[in-house]
């Protein structure tokens, strides 16, 4: 069973702070991970995806990955209240017969105090 | 480009009925799959389509299948419904499944009732 594991939360940072959101997995042969963020009654939207170790960054968001450690992160800089959301790591594997299978954490929801 | 477009939005079904849903990938992508979403559970993985055929399914009861058509489009379904089976239904298309992002419909809530 691969599991994806994340903090629920809820995390609070104040305006201005950087958010920092982490996420384990289990199957060690996994090559791509995603961030998704999801505010409250939308769907998921892809926001980072890493398929290397070390840092991606894209505007204020920094995903770090570290295969031998089994961990993903999430670091949002300048956390603004539009940031308020739920964010759900994801973790691509093979599934045999040419599939792949994204597993999904449960998610961790942010709030960005003003 | 248009989105991954799921139809309908909402549905309010009895117990005991089945439901159909539908979800129309962006153009060009080969690979659909399906999840449900529930506030206790998360995103669960319902099954993968690529091509008309169904290369992986998750943990579900046969109750719960689908199909992908020629043209990328896909079909669940879901019969004798129960009413655990209320939930947010999403489906993502991406160009191939192996290593790239999916990009999420805005999903059909079904409840049961």
């Amino acid at each position: 069973q691969k599991e994806v594991e994340q903090n629920s939360g809820p995390l609070s940072v104040p305006e201005g702070a950087i958010a920092s959101l982490n996420c384990t997995y289990s199957d060690r042969g996994s090559q791509s991970f995603f961030w998704y963020r999801q505010y409250s009654g939308k769907s998921p939207e892809l926001i980072m995806s890493i398929y290397s170790n070390g840092d991606k960054e894209d505007g204020r968001f920094t995903a770090q990955l570290n295969k031998a450690s089994q961990y993903v992160s999430l670091l949002i800089r300048d956390s603004q209240p539009s940031d308020s959301a739920t964010y759900l790591c994801a973790v691509n594997s093979y599934s045999g017969a040419g599939s792949y299978q994204l597993t999904f954490g449960k998610g961790t929801k942010l709030s960005v105090i003003p | 480009k248009a989105g991954v477009t799921q139809t309908p939005r909402y549905l309010i079904k009895t117990r005991g009925q089945q439901v159909t849903l539908s979800c129309s990938p962006i153009s060009g992508h080969r690979s659909v799959s399906w999840y449900q979403q529930t506030p206790g559970q998360g995103l669960q993985f319902l099954f993968e389509y690529f091509s008309e055929t169904q290369r992986n399914k998750g943990n579900f009861p046969g109750r719960f299948s689908g199909r992908q058509f020629s043209n990328s489009r896909s079909e669940m379904n879901v019969s004798t419904l129960e009413l655990g089976d209320s939930a947010l239904y999403l489906c993502a298309s991406s160009p191939r499944s192996d290593s790239m992002g999916y990009t999420f419909g805005s999903g059909t809530r079904l409840t049961v009732v």
